[in-house]
């Protein structure tokens, strides 16, 4: 089983929509999760945090749920400019350091 | 803002070629982090370091090398490279041991003809 799983995608949906996605991951001893975008040809820069009570960021939330070892991020009212694949991260602090783990990513395409 | 600066966007290279990434951070950081992202593979780890002249190594290390001799900077060394290296690298930084932002570096196109 892979450390962290995303679905590819694509995710297809018209301007206005809501669009979810998940994110599993395999070891329960990680400790910080959080969500990345990476636009066409470009490095991934960081969307948001992902804690355990859910955190919201205007048009987007994420959340944990640590019984299921999953993250998901919810984006409402779906933008042109919201097109890009998003990663997600989790991270194992171990002997010091941190083991910083992506997933695969799952494109999006918002389409007019 | 934090620039991590990656020397070349683009290199073309032989079988065999000695190849040296090379990333530099203006931040201060700890750690510092080598990763080829390819599609359908996502990003991987090939090495990380968390302090000057530490290194550990990532997921997939076979074929790298590194080396962190300043706190700013962070090379990977491709000592005879293969075809099959052909791919993005990006370096990324982080400043401790207890923050998930990384600020990536814009990424080396390799090609191994």
């Amino acid at each position: 089983r892979k450390e962290v799983e995303q679905d590819p995608g694509p995710f297809n949906v018209p301007e206005g929509a809501t669009v979810a996605f998940n994110c599993t991951y395999s070891n329960s001893a990680s400790q910080s999760f959080f969500w990345y975008r990476q636009d066409c040809r470009k490095e991934p820069k960081l969307l948001m945090s992902v804690y355990s009570s859910g955190n919201e960021d205007g048009r987007f939330t994420a959340q944990l749920n640590r019984a299921s070892q999953y993250i998901s991020l919810l984006i409402r009212d779906s933008k042109l400019s919201d097109s890009a694949t998003y990663l997600c991260v989790v991270i194992l602090n171990s002997g010091g350091y941190q083991k910083v783990t992506f997933g695969t990513g799952t494109k999006l395409q918002v389409i007019p | 803002d934090v620039k991590v600066t990656q020397s070349s966007r683009y290199l073309v290279k032989r079988t065999g070629e000695k190849v040296f990434l090379e990333c530099v951070q203006d931040m201060d950081h700890e750690n510092m982090f080598w990763y080829r992202q390819d599609p359908g593979l996502g990003l991987r780890l090939i090495y990380f370091s968390y302090d000057v002249k530490m290194k550990e190594k990532g997921d997939i290390p076979e074929g790298y090398s590194v080396s962190r001799e300043k706190k700013e900077r962070f090379s990977l060394i491709l000592e005879s490279a293969s075809t099959n290296q052909t791919s993005m690298y990006l370096c990324a930084s982080s400043e401790g041991a207890n923050t998930g932002e990384l600020f990536f570096g814009e990424g080396s196109r390799l090609t191994v003809l």
